[in-house]
């Protein structure tokens, strides 16, 4: 099956910072998201990008899929912000793979 | 987004007694929905696909026996675990696709089932 890497595992921002949190994907894929993961365990969608750039407020995300790797940027990080964030893949069956998890810590 | 809901969020039962879980897609229909399950500080795994008006396809060391998949509707997935055991207290949470190809997921709120 597809493997999925997160990078880095563990990520620790003053609040305001910037980061860079990284997928990188073993296979072609039809499906590439990413998700926050909140304190009570909802995955809550961020992007929706098997290929492409797109933006959302502070988030902004980019999948080079010919690279097999997507980027989650967070501009100016809020306390709120906290949790665990998911990259997951899926071929043509539609079975998501998640990553490990990256958990972001953003410090007051 | 489309919605997907799950029921319960929590439940605690005990041993050698069946749970059920229900997850509904609100506002769309799926012909297929999908059952992960989540240990503690790890990540999600698939447990099994299940298909509207046939049987559920499960993955390589999921047992069948012990979560039965029910997809009855084109709405309701419904997954039970029989004779629950310690060991199958989890946090368990379902999803649904959507979109113009039919592939973004979209994830029930999860149920943490603890087992006593």
């Amino acid at each position: 099956g597809i493997q999925v890497e997160q990078s880095p595992p563990d990520l620790i921002l003053q609040e305001g910072a910037n980061s860079t949190l990284r997928c990188n994907f073993s296979d072609s894929v039809n499906n590439l998201q990413w998700f926050h993961q909140n304190p009570w365990g909802q995955l809550i969608n961020l992007f929706y990008i098997p290929s492409g750039t797109k933006q959302n407020g502070r988030l902004s995300a980019t999948t080079v899929a010919t690279e097999r790797y997507s980027l989650l940027y967070i501009s100016s990080s809020q306390t709120t912000d906290s949790g665990v964030y998911f990259c997951a893949v899926a071929g043509a069956n539609r079975k998501l793979t998640f990553g490990k998890g990256i958990t972001l810590s953003v410090r007051p | 987004g489309a919605v997907v809901s799950q029921h319960p969020s929590r439940v605690i039962c005990k041993s050698g007694t069946s749970v059920k879980i229900e997850c509904r897609s609100l506002d769309f229909q799926a012909t297929t929905m999908f059952w992960y399950r989540q240990f503690p500080k790890q990540s999600l795994m698939l447990m099994a696909t299940s298909n509207e008006g046939s049987k559920a396809t499960y993955e390589q060391g999921v047992e069948k026996d012990k979560f039965l998949i029910n997809h009855a509707s084109l709405t309701l997935s419904t997954l039970t675990v029989t004779s629950a055991h310690p060991e199958d207290s989890s946090f368990y949470i379902c999803s649904a696709s959507r979109g113009p190809s039919g592939t973004e997921a979209f994830f029930g709120q999860g149920t943490r089932l603890t087992v006593v």
